[in-house]
């Protein structure tokens, strides 16, 4: 069965500070990854995607990923936050191809301090 | 463009009664989820939808959860007799049935308190 670990429950950072969330996903096959974010009192948005190509996948807000195959890992990374990224982020994954639902990761707690 | 919507936004109920959430998708999105979020639990999917039939029911928790959308597009998740764990954020998401793009878009979600 697929799975998704993200190593840190609760991150907090200095603005300025970089930025690198781990995310290491179980599943045999070709996938698709992705980081979603959810700013307080805010719903959950696509922050990037990796589907094939270019393993380095850039999103919006400056952060970006690296798929990693061999060590099934799409770590997020932002060389410097901000405050207003005081945020939760949940790295996701389906199968290639597929229609079905997302696995998520139990989400990392990023929190700013200005 | 609008996104996804649903309704309520918050629900709160007693132990043991019916409720129903709804869920409007992105229109032309032809792929419809649910997803739970509770607190130590993360998300958790419930069941999705290919048009109006439901491949993948695999996720819903008991049989007092059940989801139907009609004319492919709004769908609505009924849960019966409900239980205090029944209590989370209710999220739906919708995408594209297409193999390069199946990003999901999540809506802001139902909260739902049983007491």
């Amino acid at each position: 069965a697929q799975s998704v670990s993200q190593h840190n429950h609760h991150v907090i950072l200095s603005e300025a500070a970089s930025l690198e969330l781990g995310c290491n996903y179980s599943y045999g096959g070709t996938v698709n990854l992705f980081w979603y974010v959810q700013y307080p009192g805010q719903h959950l948005q696509l922050l990037l995607k990796y589907f094939s190509g270019d393993p380095l996948v850039k999103g919006i807000k400056g952060f970006e990923a690296e798929f990693i195959k061999s060590k099934f890992s799409f770590n997020l990374r932002k060389p410097s936050v901000q405050w207003s990224d005081t945020a939760e982020y949940f790295c996701a994954v389906n199968a290639w191809g597929s229609q079905g639902n997302l696995i998520f990761g139990k989400g990392t707690k990023l929190s700013v301090k200005p | 463009g609008a996104g996804v919507s649903q309704s309520p936004s918050n629900k709160v109920t007693e132990k043991g009664k019916d409720v129903e959430l709804r869920c409007d998708p992105i229109s032309g999105h032809t792929a419809l989820y649910w997803y739970r979020q509770s607190l130590g639990q993360g998300l958790e999917f419930l069941i999705y939808f290919q048009g109006n039939s439901a491949p993948d029911k695999s996720g819903l928790p008991s049989d007092r959860f059940s989801a139907e959308r009609t004319g492919g597009s709004v769908s609505t998740l009924t849960i019966q007799r409900t239980q205090q764990e029944d209590s989370a954020v209710y999220l739906c998401a919708s995408s594209l049935w297409d193999r390069d793009h199946n990003e999901q878009f999540f809506g802001p979600g139902t909260r739902l308190t049983v007491l």
